[in-house]
């Protein structure tokens, strides 16, 4: 079964502070991986997305990793800022000509505090 | 200004009663998904359609219609049969299929059955 977890499930940090998130997954064959930000009763907004031949992508303050052979993703947030705060989802894609079967993490809720 | 737009933000149901969830896309996707989020789970597939006037189950697909009569709307109804509705629903779109395309996501509907 694909699946998607996500650690830690909520984390606490002090502004201007660094983050790290962890994304492990069990989907295969795989395709990409996704990070998306998710403010308080928004809709996902997407930050990065790696295929299995990326090792890393920025976006900003934002840096993705990727290790396909262990199937591990990180989110590394940077000088963290108040509007950090949010729910960061892991999504993995397999690789399948047709059928939209993402997979969604429950996601990490990030509280930047001043 | 390209987007998807979800309405209403809110909704409240009775008991028994069905309720239609709006989604349009300005975005000329040719791909539209609707998504079920619970509180610290990932986001589940209801519904997804690639082509207009074509559409196919996802995972939870039990108590909900939809339609694709027009590219650029996917309504989402939630019957009477749905026995747990409560919960933050969004809509999506895509190119194509989501295996290899990005999905763009609405605000989101909240629906509370009271």
């Amino acid at each position: 079964k694909n699946q998607v977890e996500q650690s830690p499930q909520s984390l606490i940090i002090l502004e201007g502070k660094n983050c790290t998130l962890q994304c492990n997954y069990t989907v295969s064959p795989f395709s990409n991986l996704r990070w998306y930000k998710q403010d308080t009763g928004r809709g996902p907004v997407s930050l990065t997305i790696m295929t299995f031949s990326e090792n890393t992508k920025s976006n900003g303050r934002y840096t993705a990793t990727l290790d396909a052979d262990t199937k591990q993703s990180s989110l590394h947030i940077t000088a963290s800022q108040l509007s950090d705060s949010a729910s960061y989802i892991c999504v993995v894609s397999p690789f399948v000509a047709a059928g939209n079967k993402l997979t969604f993490g429950g996601g990490t809720r990030v509280l930047v505090k001043p | 200004d390209g987007g998807i737009t979800q309405s209403p933000k809110y909704l409240f149901r009775k008991e028994g009663q069905n309720v239609t969830l709006s989604c349009e896309q300005n975005l000329n996707h040719d791909a539209m998904y609707w998504y079920r989020q619970d509180p610290g789970q990932g986001l589940r597939l209801i519904y997804y359609s690639q082509i207009v006037n074509d559409f196919q189950k996802g995972d939870i697909a039990e108590g909900y219609s939809v339609s694709r009569e027009k590219k650029e709307s996917f309504p989402l109804t939630v019957t009477s049969a749905q026995k747990n509705p409560t919960a933050f629903y969004l809509c999506a779109s895509s190119a194509g299929d989501t295996s290899f395309t990005e999905a763009f996501f609405g605000q989101g509907t909240r629906l509370t059955v009271v």
